[in-house]
């Protein structure tokens, strides 16, 4: 596609429910990022995939949250029995291998009430 | 490990004036520095980079930041701001390390506000 497509654009859910984030990069973008930014803060690292290896998931808060991209292309962030404290917007990001500076998606804007 | 430090978290300035939004960083290794852009209810977009060179960039939308390295800056200028350029602003960074993988640190963001 054009740019990196987050979907779905916001998602209120209760407390205790999973929750499924999806992210469709720029094509033929390798490289995929998910970040969270909490409200009045720069966002903050998750996890990294190179194809559909993950590389680095050293930002996932806890065992609550993984991610995958199974097929090297679209990937999907899932966070289980979410709390309050998980409401954030949630970007994905993807880059041409050796690409300084990613392209950045809207983002998905959770709501955990 | 880094951080990035943007000191002024709005910066208020009338149009046609110029601008400079502060970025400081704290590493112990080599690094790379970026600014981005995000205005209302889009993604973040890269405005300009420094990775090696020349320590002034040049970027989109008419803007420029100078890497300093004795002082660990990285401002962001604009010589005349327009209504348009009313955002926020992300300093970055990233260990300069040749892998094609970058997890950049982000600052808290400074709100540039521009009026008539």
């Amino acid at each position: 596609g054009a740019g990196v497509s987050q979907s779905p654009r916001y998602k209120v859910t209760k407390r205790g429910q999973d929750v499924a984030l999806r992210c469709d990069p720029i094509s033929g973008h390798v490289s995929l990022y998910w970040y969270r930014q909490a409200l009045g803060q720069g966002p903050e690292f998750l996890t990294y995939f190179n194809y559909e290896a993950q590389q680095d998931k050293s930002g996932l808060p806890n065992d609550r949250f993984s991610a995958e991209r199974p097929e090297g292309s679209i990937s999907t962030l899932t966070i289980q029995r979410t709390e309050q404290r998980d409401s954030a917007m949630y970007r994905c990001a993807s880059s041409l291998v050796g690409n300084y500076g990613y392209t950045f998606g809207s983002g998905t804007r959770l709501t955990v009430v | 490990a880094q951080s990035v430090t943007q000191l002024d978290s709005q910066v208020p300035v009338f149009e046609e004036a110029p601008v400079e939004l502060r970025c400081n960083y704290s590493s112990s290794v080599s690094v790379y520095l970026f600014w981005y852009v995000q205005y209302p209810n889009q993604g973040l977009q890269l405005l300009l980079k420094y990775l090696s060179g020349s320590t002034l960039v040049k970027g989109i939308n008419g803007f420029e930041a100078e890497f300093n390295k004795s002082q660990t800056s990285f401002h962001l200028r604009k010589p005349s701001v327009h209504i348009s350029d009313t955002a926020e602003y992300f300093c970055a960074v990233s260990e300069s390390l040749n892998t094609g993988f970058q997890k950049l640190v982000f600052g808290t963001g400074t709100r540039l506000l521009v009026s008539p």
